[in-house]
């Protein structure tokens, strides 16, 4: 089985400052990978997901980016926060719908 | 457009009671349906999926949910709930590789 490593757990960034989040999958190759954000007191709404290396598709315009450097691993990030990108953020993988989705523990970051 | 609908946003049964959570989605063919809960500052852990076949699956701690393609429904239900099982639940939709999640219902279970 599919387990999902995100660090760090939580986060605060002044507004203006950069953001590296990085996800790492373990236990399986080649997955679906994808970004969810959780504002407070709202749903999970799909931010990137990624079918292979390099390939990353954006789900809402936004101040953030995603990459994929290798099989394994999927980063979001951000060359300056604004206030709005506060939220929970959560890595998933997929082999394929039928097998379902994994989910990380998620890093909660608060912009200042 | 694809959507997902949890028209409750927040529900609070007494510890024993039934629980049914609601859930619906719009969308052309019967997409395949899962429900997750998440527990305060947690990942999503998955409770029960459905992709085909008999319409009523069963999940982990006890619960259960019903496909009605009729009603575009994918409910969630358990017949006696244990405070542990306060947290968020979240129904959502895979379609084409992605999945789509409603808003979420938060249940509280009172002693």
């Amino acid at each position: 089985s599919q387990t999902i490593h995100q660090w760090p757990a939580t986060l605060v960034q002044p507004v203006g400052s950069p953001l590296s989040l990085e996800c790492t999958v373990e236990g399986t190759s080649n997955p679906n990978l994808y970004w969810y954000r959780q504002a407070a007191g709202r749903g999970l709404q799909l931010l990137f997901y990624s079918v292979g290396i390099g390939q990353i598709s954006s789900e809402v315009p936004q101040n953030l980016s995603a990459s994929r450097p290798q099989d394994r691993q999927f980063i979001l990030s951000s060359k300056k926060l604004l206030l709005s990108d506060s939220g929970f953020y959560l890595c998933a993988a997929s082999l394929r719908a039928s097998y379902g989705y994994t989910f990380g523990s998620g890093t909660r970051l608060t912009v200042v | 457009a694809q959507s997902v609908t949890q028209p409750d946003i927040h529900i609070t049964v007494s510890e024993g009671a039934s629980l049914e959570l609601r859930c619906n989605y719009s969308y052309g063919a019967t997409p395949y349906l899962f429900w997750y809960v998440q527990s305060p500052g947690q990942g999503l852990q998955l409770l029960l999926k459905y992709f085909s076949g008999d319409t009523l699956v069963q999940g982990i701690k006890g619960f259960e949910a019903e496909f009605k393609r009729s009603q575009s429904s994918f409910n969630l239900r358990k017949p006696s709930v244990h405070w542990s099982d306060a947290a968020e639940y979240f129904c959502a939709v895979g379609i084409r590789g992605k999945l789509i999640f409603g808003q979420g219902t938060e249940l509280s279970v009172k002693p």
